[in-house]
């Protein structure tokens, strides 16, 4: 079945430098890709999306391209801040379609911890 | 209010009682699904409605859990005989017909079983 790996966190980063969080995906049709963060004592949050591929969605600094070729939606953003410190989590949705029912897949969530 | 809603936000329940979570959607949104989120897990899906009904609930994972929605917005999940490994946070999360995909996540329910 479709399914969604990331990167092992946590990931530890200093102010101001570059993030890549790591995601691949597997999916029998053409889902649509996601990025939500959870900040602590928060609900999930869209954060960006893509819905075919070359796509690329951006939100807040960051941004994501989904890469048919390679089955990925890796995350970065150019220069975090320690208010970026969060869960991401990388996932799917089923292909568009009649089937569409939109349930999402999620990856397994990678911390970042942003230090001043 | 303007997001989604869950109540209760915490839930401590013994095993083998049975609870119901329930959720308010956003006004007007058809779309509904309830997920399950373990201790660092990322959120795995129970139960999508369309409107009242169920139309896929293949992430059910036994006959223990059941969900309604009779009138087309708020939501119960119902789980019998809980088991400690019923433990985790349960979310919400509601669309509307043009933004199925998206969804709004609820807060959630952390329930724990004793």
């Amino acid at each position: 079945g479709d399914s969604v790996t990331q990167m092992e966190g946590p990931v530890t980063l200093s102010e101001e430098a570059f993030l890549t969080i790591n995601c691949t995906y597997t999916a029998t049709g053409y889902p649509s890709l996601f990025w939500y963060v959870q900040y602590p004592g928060e609900g999930l949050q869209l954060l960006l999306k893509a819905t075919k591929a070359d796509d690329k969605g951006s939100n807040k600094g960051f941004e994501a391209t989904y890469r048919k070729e390679t089955t990925s939606f890796h995350l970065e953003k150019g220069s975090v801040q320690v208010s970026d410190s969060a869960v991401y989590f990388c996932a799917l949705s089923d292909a568009a379609g009649s089937g569409n029912t939109g349930k999402l897949i999620f990856g397994q969530g990678t911390t970042l911890q942003v230090k001043p | 209010g303007a997001g989604v809603s869950q109540t209760p936000s915490n839930k401590v329940t013994e095993k083998g009682k049975y609870v119901e979570l329930r959720c308010d959607p956003i006004s007007g949104h058809t779309a509904l699904y309830w997920y399950r989120q373990s201790l660092g897990q990322g959120p795995e899906f129970l139960i999508y409605f369309q409107g009242t009904g169920a139309a896929d609930d293949s992430g059910l994972p036994n006959d223990r859990f059941f969900a309604v929605r009779p009138e087309g917005s708020v939501s119960t999940l119902k789980i019998q005989r809980t088991e400690r490994g019923d433990s985790a946070v349960y979310l919400c999360a509601s669309s509307s017909a043009l933004e199925r995909v998206m969804g709004y996540f609820g807060p959630g329910t952390r329930l724990t079983v004793l």
